[in-house]
Formats: structure tokens, C-alpha cells, sequence
């Protein structure tokens, strides 16, 4: 039973343009979401989250939007680049009694096409 | 540099032979975790750590054993590998809870 999920295994746009990334949750008591990059043969590294009380979080062209009432969260990048090509994992916090238990979504392939 | 180094990086293994993947972090972070990736899956969490002497399992922990017993140290251990851990694997570390892990660059591991 996915907690997270990231429907659309793969996105292709143009550069330039906006890349949408979107993530569905079911469990209503994640209190953060984090989005992270993987290239190929690397570790993911983090890009950028939000609060669960929160609904909107910028970081230069990245941006980060929560909608609680859908459980859905969704990353923009304006404007796309080639070098932005990459896995993008979307995430969720669980502050367990024992630390961060972090679940993870299947992960969107996105390609940025010059 | 701040890092977490993972080791081996690809390991090839026969079926019951015990192995260790090391992991360790120079951010003094209190949170650390181990996570497996597999194709259509993403990365699901194995264990992860609080602090020293203090672990609590992760979705998927069957076939793994963790010790904290220093703070920069996190290691994954097999105590009897089967095909089915063929993975590639993931230690990560954070200081603050809720926020971005800083991962490793990952253990190919192929158990036959």
C-alpha cells in the first residue's frame, strides 16, 4: 500500500517552458514534503520542501505547492533547463517516536529537451 | 566536505554470506536511515536511527540488521543474503527532523 505516489513515470518538455511534477498522499498526518533530485549513478539530493501547514514554498526557479484538502502536492520548475533532467522523488515526513521516517513516492523521469 | 560515505559500492555475493555495507556521515547529524531502490518502487525505508543505541524499523526491514553505536556510524548488515536483496542502497543522514537527508552515492549489491 503506497503512501506516496507519483503517478506519471515520465514527463518530457521543452526548455524553457514549465515542468509540473505532481504527487498524491493518503495519510493525512505526513507533517512535511520534500521533493529530491537523482542523476544516475548519484544519490538523491535535495531540492526543497514544505511544511504541512504551509501551502506554497519558492526557491528560485523551483516551487512547491500543497494543496492538504486533495493530498496532493505538485513541484514546479520555471523556467526548465537541460541540466534538469533527472529522477524527481517526491517525498513525505513521518516524525516517528524513533526519528524521520521518510516514504517515498516511485519517482518521475523528467527530460528537458533543448 | 560535508558527505556520507557509503562502501562498498558494488558488491557481488552468493546466497547466505553474511556482509556488512558501511555508512558513515562527518555532519555530526543525529538522524540517520537506510533505504533500498527498486525499479518501480522508489526508495523504501529499511531502518533508521534517532540518536546512539536508538533504531526502529522502516518498511521494508525483513533481512536486515542496523547497530548505532557511534554517532557518525550506521552500518547495514545481511545476515544471510538472498536474491530477493539484490537492490541498490541508500544510507542518508539529517540533523533536523522533517528536513532533507543527505544521501550517499549508493551500494549496488547483486546477490546470486
Amino acid at each position: 500500500d503506497q503512501q506516496v505516489k507519483q503517478n506519471s513515470p515520465s514527463l518530457s518538455v521543452q526548455e524553457g517552458r514549465i515542468s509540473i511534477l505532481n504527487c498524491d498522499y493518503t495519510n493525512s498526518m505526513f507533517d512535511y514534503f520534500l521533493w529530491y533530485k537523482k542523476y544516475p549513478a548519484e544519490g538523491p539530493t535535495f531540492l526543497i520542501s514544505i511544511s504541512s501547514i504551509k501551502d506554497k514554498n519558492e526557491d528560485g526557479r523551483f516551487t512547491v505547492f500543497l494543496n492538504k484538502s486533495a493530498k496532493h502536492l505538485s513541484l514546479h520548475i520555471v523556467p526548465s533547463q537541460p541540466g534538469d533532467s533527472a529522477v524527481y522523488f517526491c517525498a513525505a515526513s513521518d516524525i516517528g517516536e524513533y526519528g524521520n521516517k521518510l516514504v517515498f513516492g516511485a519517482g518521475t523521469i523528467l527530460r528537458v529537451k533543448s | 566536505e560535508a558527505q556520507v560515505t557509503q562502501n562498498p559500492r558494488y558488491l557481488i555475493t552468493v546466497t547466505g554470506k553474511k556482509l556488512t555495507v558501511t555508512c558513515s556521515q562527518n555532519m555530526n547529524h543525529e538522524y540517520m536511515s537506510w533505504y533500498r531502490q527498486d525499479p518501480g518502487l522508489g526508495l523504501r525505508q529499511i531502518y533508521y536511527s534517532m540518536n546512539v543505541e536508538v533504531t526502529d524499523k522502516g518498511d521494508v526491514p525483513e533481512g536486515y540488521k542496523v547497530s548505532r553505536k557511534e554517532k557518525r556510524n550506521f552500518p547495514l548488515i545481511l545476515e544471510s543474503p538472498s536474491p530477493n536483496q539484490t537492490s541498490l542502497y541508500f544510507c542518508a543522514s539529517s540533523a533536523i527532523e522533517g528536513y532533507g537527508y543527505t544521501f550517499g552515492s549508493g551500494t549496488r549489491l547483486t546477490v546470486v
